[in-house]
């Protein structure tokens, strides 16, 4: 499967647990992105990374949330201490690496469902 | 005022007409439009992408972009009942970098 990979695709949590969404990238991409799509709600960007750097996570939470794009391995999303406001479908997207033709066109996993009781 | 804004609809046509999707967005030095099309519980799916003023045509698909009017439209020729689901306009606001800031959408409706 060439495609972006997410999971788990659904992840149920009780408030106060931790929740961990991974996401590898599209072969040959090197670019990470991850959106939150809330109930009747629009996609929100969150975070953008590149392996191990943190490019712009002007749309992450200040508290709880945490990203990171390892050199090895996919990207995690961690939400620490969930509360039923995370709830949401959670999107990772990904790109080709700047300088190709269409780098920035983002291509979207499936998404991870987390619902929280 | 939004940063980006589509009707959110529903929009109806019937099988076989062509539907017309608009989304206007408030950044003038934006470089990137991209349509998106998102199926109820699935993600998002590119579909297109337009980079400068004019139109561009992939298959039944064609994108509008008039910078000047900040204004990019997607119209679907012959519409499918396949074809109904949520589009998205997605742009590439130059001061957020490569993020792309999504519009709410509008939800088409292809009537058989």
């Amino acid at each position: 499967n060439a495609g972006v990979m997410q999971n788990p695709r659904h992840l149920v949590r009780r408030r106060g647990q931790e929740a961990r969404l991974r996401c590898s990238p599209m072969k040959g991409h090197s670019h990470v992105y991850w959106y939150r799509q809330l109930p009747e709600e629009g996609l929100k960007f969150m975070v953008y990374l590149q392996k191990e750097n943190i490019i712009d996570e002007s749309g992450m939470p200040k508290e709880r949330f945490s990203a990171e794009f390892p050199k090895e391995g996919p990207s995690i999303l961690r939400i620490q201490q969930v509360v039923r406001g995370d709830s949401a479908a959670y999107f990772c997207a990904s790109s080709p690496p700047s300088g190709l033709a269409r780098h920035n066109e983002q291509f979207f996993g499936p998404g991870t469902r987390l619902t929280v009781l | 005022q939004k940063e980006v804004e589509q009707n959110s609809g529903p929009l109806s046509v019937p099988e076989g007409a062509i539907a017309s999707l608009n989304c206007t967005y408030s950044d003038r030095v934006s470089q990137s439009f991209f349509w998106y099309r998102q199926y109820s519980g699935k993600s998002p799916e590119l579909i297109m992408s337009i980079y400068s003023n004019g139109d561009k045509e992939d298959g039944r698909f064609t994108a509008q972009l008039n910078k000047a009017s900040q204004y990019v439209s997607l119209l679907i020729r012959d519409s499918q009942p396949s074809d109904s689901a949520t589009y998205l306009c997605a742009v590439n606001l130059k001061e957020y970098g490569n993020k792309l800031v999504f519009g709410a959408g509008t939800i088409l409706r292809v009537k058989s």
